[in-house]
């Protein structure tokens, strides 16, 4: 069985600064890891995922997150924060074992100018 | 091409009464899926079918009912609407039809539902 945690379901940030969102998962078989994107009033689209091989991944948008399986984690980040950044995000995870993806609760990124 | 579509944007419907949220995909996807979406619960899963002519249940089906009508289309019907099924719902669909999920889901806009 798999799960995703979230940790804070609200982040803000001033424009510029780092983004950081924190996502740990549960996983009974080597998982499958998904960021997505939702903007306001709109479906959500995929950022970046890691399936295997190199553990830093690169998505859309300027973001980036790592594999850290001793941590069991797969944290977002990007360097400098954009305003057009601000929506929520959701990490979610899947398996060999399944074809269903399960989500976390979400974080909403707000951006301050 | 569109990719995921889903109608109507909006639905108000009284306790008791039923509808059908359509959805349909236009990139040969073989996998669909339902979800809902309720504040601080991120989204769970109603339904999926992993190819046409299979459905299966998800994490919180009851009250929903489905059909994968073809390959393109896959509908979500609630007979008796309650209160508790306000929400937004998302189709989605992705390219595999197996586990070894690595694939993208692509979701559709949503449909805003609304039970007084």
């Amino acid at each position: 069985a798999q799960s995703v945690t979230q940790l804070g379901s609200h982040v803000s940030v001033s424009e510029g600064a780092l983004v950081l969102l924190r996502c740990n998962y549960s996983s009974s078989v080597p998982p499958y890891l998904f960021w997505y994107v939702q903007y306001p009033n709109q479906g959500l689209q995929l950022l970046l995922k890691y399936t295997t091989g190199a553990t830093l991944v690169k998505g859309i948008n300027g973001f980036e997150a790592e594999f850290k399986k001793s941590e069991t984690s797969f944290h977002l980040t990007k360097p400098s924060a954009h305003m057009s950044d601000a929506a929520e995000y959701f990490c979610a995870v899947s398996g060999s074992n399944t074809d269903k993806l399960i989500f976390g609760t979400g974080t909403r990124l707000q951006v301050f100018p | 091409n569109a990719g995921v579509t889903q109608t109507p944007k909006f639905q108000v419907l009284k306790t008791g009464q039923s509808m059908t949220l359509q959805c349909a995909q236009d990139m040969n996807h073989n996998s669909m899926y339902w979800y809902r979406q309720d504040p601080g619960m991120g989204l769970r899963l109603i339904y999926y079918s992993a190819s046409e002519g299979t459905t299966d249940k998800g994490e919180v089906p009851n009250g929903y009912n489905v059909s994968r009508l073809n390959k393109r289309e896959f509908s979500l019907r609630l007979e008796s609407a309650a209160p508790s099924q306000t929400s937004v719902y998302f189709c989605a669909s992705r390219q595999g039809s197996t586990s070894q999920n690595t694939d993208t889901q692509y979701f559709g806009p949503g449909t805003r539902l609304t039970v007084l």
